[in-house]
């Protein structure tokens, strides 16, 4: 089927703007993860759920950051009051099983969300 | 949470083996490893996973000490393609997962 699905895959907003992050995962996938991974950097855990719920937002920057998930399928992050270190690519990934004791299901990523905040 | 090491970057010629070790001192007893290719503007993709020993698929081995506290990403015979840059990534045993910065391969003919 298709793979992860992210939108848009560009955004420039203007700094102190909220802008909106949506990802779709594979079907019949309940881990989702978000990362950021910033020019020449490695990724940057943000948040993962499980279903609905987000039993870990440790890696969410600051309060600014915020991320749902809906129906068991599509999540949006949320990042208000922009700044210009927000400027990343956000990438999204699934999993067919969470991060339970013995599951190591690999995770299929999307190709991100590139934004830039001006 | 577990902390990988690995090299920031590595130079091959076509047509050579390229071995890319990662080291995971800290890695859980139920995690496995597994190995992320990431081509510019695109988001990682799997490339392998395994335990322990050695684990073959048809793009690369991966070998895996008895310790588990390394591992080797075996690439046979690379062409310009594999240029890219590889992650490794030992499950932390919680909820976050670590990725460092990955080792650029660059390819050169």
């Amino acid at each position: 089927g298709a793979g992860v699905s992210q939108s848009p895959s560009n955004k420039v907003t203007e700094k102190g703007k909220d802008v909106e992050l949506r990802c779709d995962p594979i079907s019949g996938h309940t881990a989702l993860y978000w990362y950021r991974q910033s020019l020449g950097q490695g990724l940057e855990f943000l948040i993962y759920f499980q279903g609905n719920s987000a039993p870990d937002k440790s890696g969410l920057p600051s309060d600014r950051f915020s991320a749902e998930r809906t129906g068991g399928s599509v999540s949006t992050l949320t990042i208000q009051r922009t700044q210009q270190e927000d400027s990343a690519v956000y990438l999204c990934a699934s999993s067919l099983a969470g991060l339970a004791v013995n599951s190591n299901q690999p995770q299929h990523f999307g190709d991100g969300t590139r934004l830039s905040i001006l | 949470l577990a902390k990988t090491t690995q090299p920031i970057s590595m130079d091959s010629y076509e047509g050579q083996e390229v071995n890319i070790t990662c080291s995971h001192n800290n890695i859980a007893t139920n995690d496995y490893i597994t190995w992320y290719q990431q081509f510019p503007s695109q988001g990682p993709r799997f490339i392998i996973q395994g335990y322990k020993t050695k684990v073959t698929n048809e793009v690369a081995s991966l070998f895996i000490p008895a310790d588990r506290k390394s591992s080797t990403l075996s690439l046979p015979r690379v062409s310009l393609s594999d240029t890219a840059v590889y992650y490794c990534l030992p499950r932390a045993g919680s909820y976050q997962l670590t990725f460092g910065k990955g080792t650029k391969l660059s390819v050169i003919p």
